[in-house]
Parts: structure tokens; sequence; C-alpha cells
């Protein structure tokens, strides 16, 4: 079984729509993180969680929000989905590590917002 | 803003050639460098962390040098197979040597034909 998964694998939607995606991990590790992938650019840091209580913003958080739930789950919302968020989603996990720490990303969420 | 660099955009090999493609990154402040593998509809999986000036890391045919001074990284294939056709990523600690909000390259595609 994949340590980091995420669901849907696939979403359309409409304009206007709120949608979730979520992620789920078994690797028990504190960090997680969404990014969004476009082509043409790197991943993008969208929202980052330390533990539960923890919620960072990103490099691109506007129009998202998260909630983590527990250790293993952290959940992306699209309040209102625009076009331009049509991309490809990635959740990941890190625990602490010296003198770097390892990210481990889920298969990703491929959205598309008609 | 950081920058991460990768060349070229993409690569298209024939089976049994050996390839490399590089990572440019800011050479201030080196904290450590990232290569991830991402196969098409898989998750991105870490391939090497690099952290000392002349590291050089292996794993099977594919291998990868540091040079902290002058900013790059270079990623090697010897004697490249279908199987290695994949987008390889690197990513860089953003500022301030908070290691686990990484920058990432735009990456480099390879294709290797059989």
């Amino acid at each position: 079984d994949a340590d980091v998964t995420q669901t849907p694998r696939n979403r359309i939607t409409k304009t206007g729509k709120r949608i979730m995606l979520e992620c789920s991990q078994t690797k028990g590790h504190d960090r997680m993180y969404w990014y969004r992938q476009d082509p043409g650019l790197g991943l993008r840091l969208i929202y980052y969680s330390f533990d539960v209580k923890d919620i960072n913003k990103g490099e691109i958080s506007d129009g998202y929000s998260v909630s983590r739930q527990a250790q293993a789950k952290f959940s992306l919302s699209l309040e209102s989905a625009i076009p331009n968020q049509t991309a490809l989603y990635f959740c990941a996990t890190s625990a602490p590590g010296r003198p770097v720490e390892t990210q481990y990303f889920g298969p990703g969420t491929r959205l598309l917002v008609l | 803003i950081l920058n991460v660099e990768q060349s070229p955009q993409s690569l298209h090999v024939q089976e049994g050639d050996s390839t490399n493609f590089t990572c440019s990154f800011p050479s201030s402040n080196f904290y450590a460098l990232h290569w991830y593998r991402w196969e098409t509809a898989k998750s991105p999986e870490a391939l090497f962390v690099m952290t000392l000036n002349g590291d050089e890391k292996k794993k099977g045919r594919i291998s990868a040098t540091l040079n902290t001074k002058e900013g790059y990284s270079y990623l090697y294939i010897k004697g490249s197979q279908p199987e290695d056709s994949a987008t390889y990523l690197c990513a860089f600690p953003a500022y301030g040597g908070a290691t686990n909000k990484l920058i990432f390259g735009t990456g480099t595609l390879l294709a290797v034909q059989p």
C-alpha cells in the first residue's frame, strides 16, 4: 500500500464550486504539505503544517484553505474554484531529519476547473 | 526570490545512450540539494539529497555530483533504459535554511527510445 495517498486522483468541477482534495499518510510524519504543479513551472507550495495545531501559508495560498484533521490527514479546499486553479496537486509529508529532511509525495490529484 | 533552474527542459535519447542534465541554484547560503524522479501518474520519488561540496552520490546507473561554490549539480544516467523515462526534478531549501520549504526547478523530461 502507498504511504501517501490522495483522493480523488482526478476531478472535474465547475467555476464557483467548492471542492476538497484529501491526503492521508501512514508514514507517521508530523509535517505535511500541499503543492500545485503547472506546466512549465516548478512545484509551488500552497500550505504546510508541522503538526495538527500548526498551519502555515506557502507561496501561493490565495484561494485555498486547509484542514489538518489528524496527524495522518491534511485536506486542501478550494472555496470557490476558478479555471486558473486547474493544475496537478501533490501532497507530501516529512519528518524532521539531520542534516536534511526528505519529503515523500503522493501520486497527485489532477483537477480541471471548467 | 530564489531561483532554481534546470536544463535542458527535455531530452530524447536512444536506449543505451548516457546522458546528463543540470540543476543550477544560488551558491550563497547553501544547505542542501534534492533530486527527485517523477514518472507520469506516479509519486515523485526522492533520488538523492546532497549536502557537501564535491559530493557524489550513486544509485545503480544514476549518479549526481554537487558544486556548491558555483551553484550547480549534474545528474548522470549511464546506459539509459526506457524505464528511466521520467521527469527529473531538483529542489533547493528556501532561503533561511528552512529545509522543509523547498523551491523546485521545472524539471528535465527524459524520454528514452527503445
